[in-house]
């Protein structure tokens, strides 16, 4: 079954300094990875999406992502970290039942970016 | 325009109340989605709809029940809940059910059953 994984369910990083959500997969078949975003009491943003091609993936709000296939990653970056990005990360791969109409989420990534 | 918008932001109702929430895209996507999600944790699958045909329903109660009434349009009509049903309710959409497509999600309402 396709699970994603983040270890941390918090990360603390000073305001400027580079920022890194971790994210690992396991899948069966090619792995459709995304990221989103919520802040409080709203919807998700989406962010980006590796679907093929470039390891690096480049998205949204200047974040970017790494994929990694030999260590099954697909960390999420940002190299100078705003305090207006504090919020919960999601991770997500679409599951391979339904015709990959389901996503299945990571249990998400607090990130706190502290002034 | 990436956006999906969903009514009412919030809800409070009763457990015998009827009540509906509904969303709206116009960005020509074909396939539609209702998540539920608790406090701190990810959003779970309700239902899709694709090209107006509910395709998928995660095995939800009867007390939720979905309507399409055309390919803009998605509601989730909600009778005889219960407090445990209480949740931020998602609205999704995409341009096709193909696993490559990005959900775009709508701001959620925020249901509180008494």
């Amino acid at each position: 079954a396709q699970s994603v994984a983040q270890p941390e369910d918090q990360v603390n990083v000073a305001e400027g300094n580079p920022l890194t959500v971790k994210c690992t997969y396991s899948v069966s078949g090619n792995p459709y990875l995304f990221w989103y975003v919520q802040y409080p009491n709203r919807g998700l943003q989406f962010l980006l999406k590796y679907i093929t091609g470039d390891n690096l993936v480049k998205g949204s709000y200047g974040f970017e992502a790494e994929f990694n296939k030999s260590q099954t990653s697909f960390h999420l970056k940002k190299p100078s970290a705003l305090v207006s990005d504090s919020a919960l990360y999601f991770c997500a791969v679409r599951d391979i039942k339904n015709y990959g109409q389901n996503f299945v989420f990571g249990p998400g990534t607090r990130l706190s970016v502290l002034p | 325009d990436t956006e999906v918008t969903q009514t009412p932001k919030h809800l409070v109702m009763g457990m015998t109340n009827k009540k509906s929430l509904k969303c709206e895209q116009h960005m020509g996507h074909r396939a539609m989605y209702w998540y539920k999600q608790k406090a701190k944790k990810p959003p779970e699958l309700m239902f899709v709809y694709s090209y107006e045909k509910l395709s998928i329903n995660e095995s939800v109660p009867s007390r939720f029940s979905p309507e399409c009434p055309n390919s803009s349009l998605l509601n989730l009509h909600l009778h005889a809940l219960q407090p445990e049903d209480s949740a931020l309710y998602l609205c999704a959409s995409s341009q096709l059910r193909v696993s490559t497509d990005t959900q775009y999600f709508g701001p959620g309402t925020r249901l509180t059953v008494l």
